[in-house]
């Protein structure tokens, strides 16, 4: 089982460059997230969503953008990389009420 | 709004040594709690989980128990091994949503 998929694994920008950190899950779950983790910070929300078409903010959502046009994707946008958006991100997914299953986790570094 | 507080880290224990990792959380309704656990280099995998008060969550020898009453979780294990070295995470599930509120982890270092 795959279960759920981040891609890349880790990832070098410039500031002020865009990307997109792609997450797909193959468990047909409802509710999908994307979390960053800093140190000593433990994981922050930042995008979560409870079903295909559906996307809310969670608690640090400035300068990222999501979309869920499927069940199994939620790629997450960063539209100007900041040094301050330096961080480990994971994406996690879940039926509604269930077990999160988490990716393995981008690395990302904005120089 | 809701948050979950646990003890800072490390945490430092010979083999064999007994566990234990305060967390304790702030929340409206009644969420569900969970530990969750992160090995290096891996994203985060759940431990155990409790849903309800004076329900007690375990997996692996690890333990805990849904306090109401101290507004705790805290972790739990008899006899630690170098394999649990790891990062911890207690989190909470918001009532009538799926976020999840974490805490900051603690860092767990197991030594032979």
């Amino acid at each position: 089982n795959a279960g759920v998929t981040q891609t890349p694994k880790f990832q070098v920008l410039k500031t002020g460059q865009s990307m997109t950190l792609q997450c797909a899950q193959d468990m047909n779950h409802e509710y999908m997230s994307w979390y960053r983790q800093d140190p000593g910070m433990g994981l922050r929300l930042i995008h979560y969503s409870v079903g295909a078409g559906i996307t809310d903010q969670g608690e640090v959502p400035n300068g990222y953008n999501v979309s869920r046009s499927t069940t199994e994707d939620f790629p997450l946008r960063l539209l100007s990389a900041a040094p301050s958006q330096t961080s480990v991100y994971f994406c996690a997914s879940s039926f509604r009420g269930g077990e999160a299953f988490f990716g393995q986790g981008t690395r990302l570094t904005v120089v | 709004g809701d948050s979950v507080t646990q003890m800072e880290g490390p945490v430092t224990l010979s083999e064999e040594a007994f566990l234990t990792i305060n967390c304790t959380y702030t929340a409206t309704g009644y969420p569900s709690l969970f530990w969750y656990v992160q090995y290096p280099g891996e994203g985060l995998q759940l431990l155990l989980k409790a849903t309800k008060a004076d329900d007690k969550g375990s997996n692996k020898g690890f333990e805990a128990t849904y306090r109401k009453e101290t507004t705790s979780f805290h972790l739990e294990k008899g006899s630690v091994q170098v394999s649990d070295s790891a990062v911890y995470f207690c989190a909470l599930g918001e009532d009538n949503t799926d976020k999840l509120i974490f805490g900051t982890g603690t860092r767990l270092q197991v030594f032979p």
